[in-house]
């Protein structure tokens, strides 16, 4: 089975840094893009970030551009964010995704919860 | 960059169908679309992948009672036999090589 299990969220001040890591098995890690989604509080989906199969290709959303890192590490089948200068308004629940071919979400994690709060 | 609209809320009553819509902005009415279901305290699921066509390829283990059909700019998710276990919002998504856009979501109640 498909599984993906976030990490890393918590609770910090703004201007901090976080780093969210998604341990991913039961699929061929290396041959699929991978993506996260944030939700805030009592809010809807909003894409994140999204990367390919080697890391290469890397795309952002504009709010989190210039201050989030994705990356991945294919023989450990994990994806990364790194989220630098944090604000208020990244406070959400970050779910990381696998995308199929077709570009579609078809499996996601359970979230990890990030809030950011002075 | 294409924008998804959708109702905010929908309901219907246990064992009838509803019928909830995505629309596509202005320019983006080809966009292939995907639909998700989150039920309340859960993750996301996805439900299907569904083409301007009509043609949709649905997700491991979704139930039959899930469809969904295009129109124009119009993209569809029809649950038929409502269950209570359907009650949850509804997402559509839209994506290319460089972004991804989600729709406000429907929240579905099941009366």
């Amino acid at each position: 089975d498909v599984q993906l299990l976030e990490s890393g969220g918590g609770l910090l001040q703004p201007g901090g840094s976080l780093g969210l890591s998604c341990a991913a098995s039961g699929f061929t890690f290396r041959t699929h893009a991978l993506t996260w989604v944030r939700q805030a509080p009592g809010k809807g989906l909003e894409w994140v970030s999204s990367i390919g199969v080697t890391g290469g290709a890397t795309y952002y959303a504009d709010s989190v551009k210039g201050r989030f890192t994705i990356s991945r590490d294919n023989s450990k089948n994990t994806v990364f964010l790194q989220m630098n200068s944090l604000r208020a308004e990244d406070t959400a629940v970050y779910y990381c995704g696998k995308l199929k071919l077709s570009g579609d979400i078809d499996y996601w994690g359970q979230g990890t919860p990030v809030t950011v709060s002075s | 960059q294409p924008v998804l609209t959708q109702s905010s809320s929908a309901s219907a009553s246990l064992g009838s169908s509803v019928k909830l819509t995505c629309t596509l902005s202005s320019g983006h009415s080809n966009n292939i679309i995907a639909w998700y279901q989150q039920q309340p305290g859960k993750a996301p699921r996805h439900l299907m992948k569904l083409e301007g066509s009509g043609d949709y390829d649905k997700g491991s283990g979704v139930p039959d009672r899930f469809s969904g059909s295009s129109s124009g700019a119009d993209r569809y998710l029809t649950i038929s036999n409502l269950q209570s276990e359907d009650e949850a919002d509804y997402y559509c998504e839209t994506w290319n090589t460089y972004t991804r856009v989600f729709g406000g979501g429907t929240k579905l109640t099941v009366l």
